[in-house]
């Protein structure tokens, strides 16, 4: 069964950065590209960024380029999402995703950022 | 940006009924599609994969069809564990885009 789980989330002011983990199983993680999507109750989901199964090529959506960094562990079966600069419309559920297709999801980790 | 347009934003229903939910994009994206369902407090769960495969364990009455710019999520005979909001997302190019969502209300 997979299993995707977040962390790292939490209250954070703005400008001040959080790094997300996501730590996988029930699949060959190494295999596969690796998603994270945001969601708040007024804007929806949103995808955030994406990186292929080796690590070597990412892509970003144009509110976060050059302030959100997708990364990954293939030997820890780790994702991770360094967040720097936030900003208060940064806030939002943080969910990982696996596959091209976003096959399965986590349940999500509370980012919030607030002076 | 491929923008995806989902229709009705909400909507009642009762245990029995057939409903379609659409989506239509801004650009065509072969069948690069999937719908997922979510509950409140819960991660999303993908439905149909491709437009039109079923994700493996989803009931059958779930069905997706279209292809290009104009798909549909239709439920055959709506059951209690169906009221949730449902979703698209385009994963043809990036960046991915979702549609605005279907929140299906027990009439």
């Amino acid at each position: 069964e997979v299993h995707l789980l977040e962390s790292g989330g939490g209250l954070v002011r703005p400008g001040g950065s959080l790094r997300l983990s996501c730590v996988a199983s029930g699949f060959t993680f190494s295999t596969y590209a690796m998603n994270w999507v945001r969601q708040t109750p007024g804007e929806g989901l949103a995808w955030v960024s994406d990186i292929n199964s080796w690590g070597d090529y990412t892509n970003y959506a144009d509110s976060v380029k050059g302030r959100f960094t997708i990364s990954r562990d293939n030997s820890k079966n780790a994702l991770y999402l360094q967040m720097d600069n936030l900003r208060a419309e940064d806030t939002a559920m943080y969910y990982c995703a696996n596959g091209d297709w976003l096959d399965y999801w986590g349940q999500g980790t509370l980012v919030t950022v607030s002076s | 940006d491929i923008q995806m347009t989902q229709s009705p934003s909400s909507l009642s229903a009762s245990v029995g009924d057939r409903v379609t939910i659409t989506c239509r994009a801004s650009h065509g994206i072969r069948n690069d599609l999937g719908w997922f369902q979510q509950k409140p407090g819960k991660a999303p769960k993908r439905l149909i994969y491709l437009a039109s495969t079923l994700q493996s364990g989803v009931p059958s009455r779930f069905s997706g069809g279209g292809s290009g710019t104009e798909f549909t999520l239709t439920i055959s005979s709506l059951q209690p564990e169906d009221f949730a909001t449902y979703f698209c997302l385009q994963h043809n190019s990036h960046p991915y885009t979702f549609g605005q969502g279907t929140k299906l209300e027990i009439k």
